[in-house]
């Protein structure tokens, strides 16, 4: 156990519908990353915050936002679903949030039918 | 932008023999990370390391970070299942926030 938590575990959802994706980093981590997996694919990171503010940005879509709150939990909203959305998407969390390790979460995994 | 890449993509080894999985970064990076990832799990954070050249051990995985810190290599001996997974590294370049994780090397251990 990572000490991060995600929920919902599962999603299922229709194409063009909104959905959110909720983090608690680890206790004391102020940076919080998104990342979206692809059945079989690597990681692409999407956004890091650190203590609520956005750090740096991947490839994220315009359709995608993020937000990290003052208690730190962050949440992921995924607008105008489209088929190729479905994926793991992971949360992570580390202290200091620069060059430190990252700690993920066991996941959300989104499917858009 | 910065680029890691990890070759090769897969591996199929028989239980014993050793393996080895390499990350390039098309950037100098300030540190490097191996992270395993389980079939069906999350990635979990194996080592983290700094300085130019260095050379780590975790009981039969030896991790290296090149001279340059642009390269490095996750080296397992003598496989077993439990290895089984996938083994991505990451880094951010130096002076940057943004770690990029490489595609990630898939290991498969035949008993």
């Amino acid at each position: 156990d990572s000490g991060v938590t995600q929920t919902p575990k599962h999603l299922i959802t229709a194409t063009g519908q909104r959905v959110t994706l909720r983090c608690s980093p680890r206790s004391g981590d102020l940076s919080v990353y998104w990342y979206q997996q692809s059945l079989d694919q690597g990681l692409q990171f999407l956004i890091q915050y650190y203590n609520g503010e956005e750090r740096a940005k991947g490839n994220i879509l315009e359709r995608f936002s993020a937000q990290q709150f003052p208690d730190l939990h962050s949440e992921l909203n995924l607008s105008s679903l489209e088929l190729g959305d479905s994926a793991l998407y992971f949360c992570a969390s580390s202290d200091r949030g620069l060059y430190n390790e990252q700690f993920f979460g066991p996941g959300t995994r989104l499917t858009v039918l | 932008g910065q680029q890691v890449m990890q070759i090769p993509q897969y591996q199929h080894v028989q239980e014993g023999e050793d393996f080895t999985t390499y990350c390039n970064s098309s950037t100098t990076l300030s540190n490097i990370q191996w992270y395993k990832q389980r079939p069906g799990g999350h990635p979990v954070f194996l080592i983290q390391l700094v300085k130019s050249g260095e050379v780590k051990k975790q009981k039969r995985l030896t991790f290296q970070f090149g001279e340059a810190k642009k390269n490095s290599s996750l080296h397992i001996t003598a496989t077993q299942t439990t290895d089984v997974g996938t083994y991505f590294c990451a880094g951010p370049p130096s002076g940057g926030f943004k770690t990029i994780f490489g595609a990630g090397t898939r290991l498969f251990v035949k008993a």
